[in-house]
């Protein structure tokens, strides 16, 4: 299996903290992405980056990717109440149009 | 656009029911996935199709399962008969896979969350 693996299970940090998340995968892969659930919610794409890529910046997001190691890490910037929510990684594989998801991590910032 | 739409988004059943879930995928989109999330499981990838077509549906549990997509615009997943541990949420999600310009971005819908009891 392909499917991906989050490291920590769960995290709790203060408001204003820095929180991140790693993820390990298996195969190699065209893409990694990572998505964000909200209690009672579906998944929502918060940032993708490309295995020629290592590092990608989207507002508070940082995410870098080491294909050597099959891993990547989602650092979020001064957290917020609101960022409170599972964070999967999903990668897909050359020639496949499916997404292998992780096992989520559960990250809960406290105010 | 509206995103992807499912119903019911809650479903309360009896064991041995018959259960249909329904999601209507994004405009333009032609690939459309079924999960189901549990916490003892995860997030499992049940079939999905592209262009219409099921292109891989070996996530399907057993034979009480089933899918379609008669369209582009909508797609059916059934369990016939339902069983206390089929409950999870069930999610849709649609993406602009394949052709010219292919994107692995899935857009999820806000799940069904099925009991059955």
């Amino acid at each position: 299996s392909q499917q991906g693996e989050e490291d920590p299970q769960a995290l709790s940090i203060q408001e204003g903290e820095n929180a991140t998340m790693n993820c390990s995968y298996k195969t190699s892969i065209n893409n990694l992405q990572w998505y964000r659930q909200n209690s009672g919610r579906g998944l929502v794409h918060l940032i993708l980056i490309r295995s020629n890529e290592r590092e990608k910046h989207s507002g508070r997001l940082r995410v870098t990717l080491d294909t050597s190691k099959k891993s990547s890490s989602l650092l979020i910037t001064a957290s917020r109440a609101a960022d409170t929510a599972s964070y999967f990684c999903a990668t897909d594989a050359p020639g496949a149009n499916n997404l292998f998801f992780g096992t989520g991590t559960r990250l809960t910032v406290i105010p | 656009d509206a995103g992807v739409i499912q119903s019911p988004r809650h479903e309360v059943t009896e064991m041995g029911q018959e259960v249909t879930l329904r999601c209507k995928p994004i405009s333009g989109h032609n690939s459309l996935f079924w999960y189901r999330q549990t916490m003892m499981r995860g997030l499992e990838l049940l079939i999905y199709f592209n262009n219409n077509v099921p292109i891989d549906d070996s996530g399907m549990p057993e034979d009480r399962f089933s899918a379609k997509m008669p369209n582009a615009s909508f797609s059916t997943l059934k369990i016939q008969p339902s069983e206390p541990r089929d409950s999870a949420v069930y999610f849709c999600a649609s993406s602009r896979g394949g052709g010219a310009f292919p994107t692995p971005t899935q857009y999820f819908g806000p799940g069904t969350r099925l009991t059955v009891l």
